[in-house]
């Protein structure tokens, strides 16, 4: 299993202030993808970037992907309570007649308003 | 409106009885799979489906069964539920592989 790891395990920040988690992998993707969770509830998606994209924004959201460095992060700006959730990464990987998207433990992030 | 289903959301069982927990999905979507969420481990995949009557392992099948005889439904059996399958279990669904999860709201399954 190449499961994604993201970095830090919680953040703690103020509205307003702007929220960076970070993910790692161990080999190569087809693609990696962002969702977030409300407490216990399904996981919603976020922002997918391809294995040749660099950087892609969504409203107040920005993810790079790092390739040579097996890394991506997701930027979430101008942070707002409700943005309150645990965020996952999943990286899709496809090999060897099998495909899998696999997650990570997921950062959990709560904005103090 | 455009969902994944599932159910039941809460389930209390006993070690040994079967059980079923059903996924439909009505967006015609390809792929389907199963996850489970515990405290510190993140989501596991148990099973997924490219298709129909195509199903392979995930990360962690033991234990549980799957088939996929229509495009809609993806039931998940435990055949012989034990305390270590006490989690909460996520169905999702997607056009194809590669693109973005829709997910159920979950089942959260405890037996004792």
């Amino acid at each position: 299993s190449q499961q994604g790891e993201e970095d830090p395990q919680a953040l703690s920040i103020q509205e307003g202030e702007n929220a960076t988690m970070n993910c790692s992998y161990k080999t190569s993707i087809n693609n990696l993808q962002w969702y977030r969770q409300n407490s216990g509830r399904g996981l919603v998606h976020l922002i997918l970037i391809r294995s040749n994209e660099r950087e892609k924004h969504s409203g107040r959201l920005r993810v790079t992907l790092d390739t040579s460095k097996k890394s991506s992060s997701l930027l979430i700006t101008a942070s707002r309570a409700a943005d309150t959730a645990s965020y996952f990464c999943a990286t899709a990987y496809s090999g060897a007649g099998s495909y899998q998207l696999t997650f990570g433990k997921g950062t959990k992030l709560s904005v103090i308003p | 409106e455009a969902q994944v289903t599932q159910n039941p959301r809460y389930l209390i069982t006993v070690t040994g009885k079967k059980l079923t927990v059903t996924c439909s999905q009505n967006m015609n979507h390809e792929y389907m799979s199963w996850y489970r969420q515990d405290p510190g481990l993140g989501l596991r995949q148990i099973y997924y489906s490219m298709n129909v009557e195509v199903t392979d392992k995930g990360d962690v099948p033991e234990g549980y069964k799957v088939s996929r005889k229509e495009k809609r439904n993806f039931p998940l059996i435990l055949e012989s539920p034990s305390p270590n399958q006490t989690s909460l279990y996520f169905c999702a669904s997607s056009p194809y592989q590669f693109s973005p999860l829709h997910f159920g709201n979950g089942t959260r399954l405890t037996v004792t």
